[in-house]
């Protein structure tokens, strides 16, 4: 059965700074794994996602994410947060093939001016 | 452009009412899925369809009912035996294998109890 957790249900920080959302996941095979944003009353946006290949994965609005299968981890980051990455941050694995998608309980981004 | 559309943005039940949500996506896209979202909880899997005419309960079906007629439609029944309707539901749709595809979401419609 696959699993994900994320830490920390907020999170603060300043514009300029550093953003790191944390996801951990469990998996019985290699797992597939994406970040979604939400904004208020709207639906997810794909931000990125991992299959195979290059553990680095880059995506829009100048996030990425690192695989790092030794720590089940695939933790989402940002050089330099700005006001309108102010949203909830979902992070979701999945087996592959057609199992279905398992989804983390989100993380919520403030932005301080 | 293509994409996904639900409505009515926001909804409201009375006691004892079944209510429908409507979800249509002109992506071509075989398989649809819908959410609940509550605060706190991410999102919990009620019901998904690979094909027309063929779906599968999720993990919270309880209390909802699906069809799934036609590729571009997938309309939920939230049924009076829901005894806790009030949520935020999202309507997603995918090409391919769900592993390595993405979903694609709709804005989703806001349920609540009058």
């Amino acid at each position: 059965a696959q699993s994900v957790t994320q830490l920390g249900s907020h999170v603060s920080v300043s514009e300029g700074a550093l953003v790191l959302l944390r996801c951990n996941y469990s998996s019985s095979v290699p797992p597939y794994l994406f970040w979604y944003v939400q904004y208020p009353n709207q639906g997810l946006q794909l931000l990125l996602k991992y299959t195979t290949g290059a553990t680095l994965v880059k995506g829009i609005n100048g996030f990425e994410a690192e695989f790092k299968k030794s720590e089940t981890s695939f933790h989402l980051t940002k050089p330099s947060a700005h006001m309108s990455d102010a949203a909830e941050y979902f992070c979701a694995v999945s087996d592959g093939g057609y199992q279905k998608v398992t989804f983390g309980t989100g993380t919520k981004l403030q932005v301080i001016p | 452009d293509g994409g996904i559309t639900q409505s009515p943005k926001y909804l409201f039940r009375k006691e004892g009412q079944n209510v429908t949500l409507s979800c249509e996506q002109n992506l071509n896209h075989d398989a649809m899925y819908w959410y609940r979202q509550d605060p706190g909880q991410g999102l919990r899997l009620i019901y998904y369809s690979q094909i027309v005419n063929d779906f599968q309960k999720g993990d919270i079906a309880e209390g909802y009912s699906v069809s799934r007629e036609k590729k571009e439609s997938f309309p939920l029944t939230v049924t009076s035996a829901q005894k806790n309707p009030t949520a935020f539901y999202l309507c997603a749709s995918h090409r391919g294998e769900v592993g390595n595809q993405p979903q694609h979401f709709g804005d989703g419609t806001r349920l609540s109890i009058l």
